[in-house]
């Protein structure tokens, strides 16, 4: 069982379409954050969260953890094919040190 | 600047045979960590380390083993290759041992085990 649940798995659209990316658990966690993933090289962080209902915004990226700290999402407003890649959400259980990732979504974003 | 660094960027081994996969930082941070990324599974947690002489295992530490002689590096070791092993692995550090802090991945190592 996956303790996060990202959806969709995979999200193809235009340039100038919106998008919503979501991660969802049934645990609690102490902190989320997102990375994204480009083809051949590591992950980078993008946001981090830590209080129940935060919402933080990145130039056209919008973070939002939900009230009681089990889900998290991630909009994209009018996207671009720069916004291309595999996007992931970690997060770290209440107690542990550790983070636990979800599976990703990958978004292609066309011209 | 400070850069985290994996190498070799891509091994092809035999079942069976030990490999080591290099991990270098210059950030000076404490806190390692390996995962292995897959199709379907995402990013695992494989070993961590929060400072010289400290190990710890993570979800999927059977087969693999981490030591930690200095802050620079944290070599990964598959004592016997197996095709279960096939993966890209990535190496990460971060400064402090808060959750939320933030982790630098390196580029990544694309084993195959034959």
């Amino acid at each position: 069982t996956q303790l996060l649940e990202q959806s969709p798995q995979f999200l193809s659209i235009q340039e100038g379409e919106n998008l919503t990316v979501y991660c969802n658990s049934s645990s609690v966690f102490s902190s989320l954050q997102w990375y994204r993933q480009e083809p051949g090289e590591g992950p980078v962080l993008l946001v981090t969260v830590v209080t129940g209902g935060e919402v933080k915004k990145l130039k056209r990226l919008t973070f939002q953890f939900g009230d009681a700290r089990k889900d998290s999402s991630l909009h994209i407003t009018a996207a671009q094919p720069g916004d291309t890649g595999l996007y992931l959400c970690a997060g770290a259980l209440l107690g542990y040190s550790t983070l636990t990732f979800g599976k990703g979504t990958m978004l292609l974003v066309s011209p | 600047d400070a850069e985290i660094t994996q190498s070799p960027r891509h091994k092809i081994t035999e079942t069976g045979r030990q490999v080591t996969l290099a991990c270098h930082q210059t950030w000076n941070h404490n806190n390692m960590f390996w995962y292995r990324q897959d199709l379907g599974h995402g990013l695992r947690l494989i070993h961590y380390s929060y400072g010289v002489q400290d190990t710890n295992k993570g979800e999927v530490s059977d087969g693999y083993s981490v030591s930690r002689s200095n802050t620079e590096d944290l070599p990964l070791t598959l004592e016997s290759a197996a095709s279960s092993q096939t993966s890209v692995y990535f190496c990460a550090s971060s400064e402090s041992s808060w959750s939320a802090d933030t982790q630098y991945f390196g580029p990544g190592t694309r084993l195959t085990v034959l």
